[in-house]
């Protein structure tokens, strides 16, 4: 099983758009959650930390169920610079290393 | 705002050679990481490193690789006989407190031969 798993996409949505992104994990004993973005060939560049509470920045939202392991993040009125890839990543162990989906590709049209 | 920089950005290596890849963490924080991520495929952590020391390790992390703080500033990565599937791109990321996001470098591009 994945250890954090993410659906690949591609998502292509107008400039304007509502659109969520979904990602569950399976380490129960996950410690911090995180959405990061990655452009192409480019490292990984932190979104957002993400809550129990759900917590909000600007367009972006993130939410997070530890019962069901589930977290999610919804982007408003989506701008053509949000296009890249969405990182849904998990911090667990000793050394809070990082687990990483494979990542949610967004195009966001003109 | 204070980056983590990574040196080389490419490095071209013959199979069989020794490879030492450069991080200049945040210069106040205390927690170290290498990642690596091959071409198409997700992030993976290799190693973790806090007070002189690693704190954890991943499979991938065999005996062919090893990290160090030589100064008060830089963290290195070296591999010591690189394979063609050490190809990837490796980044470097730091972060004051383990329970706080970590900060990513641009990332060093490393090509075997």
């Amino acid at each position: 099983r994945k250890e954090v798993e993410q659906d690949p996409g591609p998502f292509n949505v107008p400039e304007g758009a509502t659109v969520a992104f979904n990602c569950t994990y399976s380490n129960s004993a996950s410690q911090s959650f995180f959405w990061y973005r990655q452009d192409c060939r480019k490292e990984p560049k932190l979104l957002m930390s993400v809550y129990s509470s759900g917590n909000e920045d600007g367009r972006f939202t993130a939410q997070l169920n530890r019962a069901s392991q589930y977290i999610s993040l919804l982007i408003r009125d989506s701008k053509l610079s949000d296009s890249a890839t969405y990182l849904c990543v998990v911090a667990s162990g000793s050394a809070r290393q990082l687990t990483f989906g494979s990542g949610t590709q967004l195009t966001v049209l003109p | 705002e204070p980056e983590v920089t990574q040196t080389p950005s490419h490095q071209v290596t013959q199979m069989g050679q020794e490879v030492i890849l450069r991080c200049v963490p945040i210069s106040n924080h205390l927690y170290f990481y290498w990642y690596r991520q091959i071409l198409g495929q997700k992030v993976e952590f290799l190693v973790s490193f806090y007070n002189n020391e690693i704190s954890e390790k991943s499979e991938i992390f065999d005996d062919q690789f090893s990290v160090e703080r030589p100064d008060g500033s830089n963290f290195t990565l070296k591999i010591r006989s690189t394979k063609l599937e050490d190809s990837a791109m490796y980044f470097c990321a730091s972060t004051e407190f383990s329970n706080q996001p970590q900060h990513f470098g641009d990332g060093t591009r490393l090509s075997i031969l």
